[in-house]
């Protein structure tokens, strides 16, 4: 079955690094855009970066623009986020998400219609 | 970016109530809006997407609707399974946005 999971997770000191990885199965990860989103506790969900299939178009909130980098290997099926310069804010469920097309910076149909079940993030001393 | 703007942020109900929840764009999205339903603890699910297409598998009580600015999602009849927290969130835009969620409580 379609199925996404997230690892990497955990706490890290502010102004530390991490990187999430999102391995994918069950359907042709090459040819579909992907996302990360994050939730802080108690809070709603906020998108923080997409890629299109291949890697050539990237984009992030600008709440993470600068410090945070999407990438994917296509080749393992797997999706990461390497997230630099943590702050207290960043703490956060980060759950990784399909893209029903392979995305491109236009107007797109679709939503995210397959999710992980997220990995936790703490930034905290 | 453009911001979107869910209302009410909470609300009680009944089963067997219907229900409408409203989503405004800052700008317009033409009917490039989509919903998603969340539980505590779990991951979201897409409803919606297209403004009023419903995901497969997405029961006919969940029903969409608008264009440009502003978005419903009705759901007629509330079944137990559907108190949980709904999400709209935009794709006309490369950064996506969302709004801030709507949380539908048991009275």
């Amino acid at each position: 079955q379609v199925q996404l999971v997230e690892s990497g997770g955990g706490v890290v000191q502010p102004g530390g690094s991490l990187r999430l990885s999102c391995a994918a199965s069950g359907f042709a990860f090459s040819t579909y855009g992907m996302h990360w989103v994050r939730q802080a506790p108690g809070k709603g969900l906020e998108w923080v970066a997409v890629i299109s299939y291949d890697g050539s178009n990237k984009y992030y909130a600008d709440s993470v623009k600068g410090r945070f980098t999407i990438s994917r290997d296509n080749s393992k099926n797997t999706l990461y986020l390497q997230m630099n310069s943590l702050r207290a804010e960043d703490t956060a469920v980060y759950y990784c998400a399909k893209d029903p097309t392979p995305w491109s910076p236009t107007p797109l149909w679709g939503g995210m219609d397959v999710w992980g079940q997220g990995t936790t993030v703490t930034v905290s001393s | 970016d453009i911001q979107m703007t869910q209302s009410p942020s909470s609300l009680s109900a009944s089963v067997g109530d219907r229900i409408t929840i409203t989503c405004r764009a800052s700008q317009s999205v033409s009917t490039y809006l989509n919903w998603y339903q969340q539980k505590p603890g779990k991951a979201p699910t897409l409803l919606i997407y297209g403004a009023s297409v419903r995901q497969s598998g997405v029961p006919s009580r969940f029903r969409g609707s608008g264009s440009g600015t502003d978005f419903n999602l009705a759901i007629s009849s509330l079944q137990p399974e559907d108190f949980a927290t709904y999400y709209c969130q935009q794709s006309y835009s490369s950064l996506l946005t969302l709004g801030g969620g709507t949380k539908v409580e048991i009275k």
